[in-house]
């Protein structure tokens, strides 16, 4: 099946600083991925539709300029949290699509982020 | 706009016991649907979906998932549950042409003995 990895798995950092999340399509070309984060004991939240070589499409209420997603080839995503504060202490978690369905969408196993 | 309900947010099984979780959904045409569940600190695993023909759709782990038009439902069932089926599951809706997945909150699954 279709596999999507995320890295790294876990990170801490300081208030202030940035973090970078990749997201990689690992045997399928992902000509979409969508970036979720998901509070504790909450559902997934979509943040931002991104297609390879096009600027991502925001969710109503992510700022676009904290959360820079980019998706230069069909088998990658970043995610990067610019001076993240203790509030974007989440749970990302990424999903790589195929075509114009959700029927082929595959889920990385998440980023937990813990901002200090 | 496409919305799922769980109305369910914890539910206790005794293993070996049957389980049934419940999904609402509410969309204006023929709606994809997703199970998916979630071990903790883990992504997604995706169980099963329907997106037309049978009604009853078998899933992985011996999960099923019974789609009816009537009652906008498309509840999860297991017959015998295993202690290692406690998780969170999450029901999603998404339309075809449209990546975009909507999750219901999710219902938390706890096994006793």
């Amino acid at each position: 099946g279709a596999v999507v990895s995320q890295h790294p798995s876990r990170v801490i950092c300081k208030s202030g600083t940035s973090v970078k999340i990749e997201c990689r399509s690992l045997d399928f070309q992902a000509t979409t991925m969508f970036w979720y984060r998901q509070f504790p004991k909450q559902s997934l939240m979509l943040m931002a539709t991104s297609n390879e070589g096009s600027k991502a499409t925001y969710e109503q209420g992510v700022e676009k300029d904290k959360f820079l997603i980019n998706h230069a080839s069909l088998t990658l995503s970043t995610l990067t949290v610019t001076s993240a504060h203790p509030e974007d202490s989440s749970f990302y978690i990424c999903s790589g699509g195929q075509g114009a369905s959700v029927e082929t969408q595959y889920f990385g196993p998440g980023t937990r982020l813990l901002v200090l | 706009a496409q919305s799922v309900t769980q109305p369910d947010i914890h539910i206790t099984v005794s293993e070996g016991a049957s389980l049934e979780l419940r999904c609402n959904y509410s969309y204006g045409a023929t709606p994809y649907l997703f199970w998916y569940v979630q071990s903790p600190g883990q992504g997604l695993q995706l169980l099963l979906k329907y997106f037309s023909g049978d009604t009853l759709v078998q899933g992985i782990k011996g999960f099923e998932a019974e789609f009816k038009r009537s009652q906008s439902s498309f509840n999860l069932r297991k017959p015998s549950v295993h202690w290692s089926d406690a998780a969170e599951y999450f029901c999603a809706v998404g339309a075809n042409g449209n990546e975009k997945l909507t999750f219901g909150t999710g219902t938390r699954l706890t096994i006793i003995p």
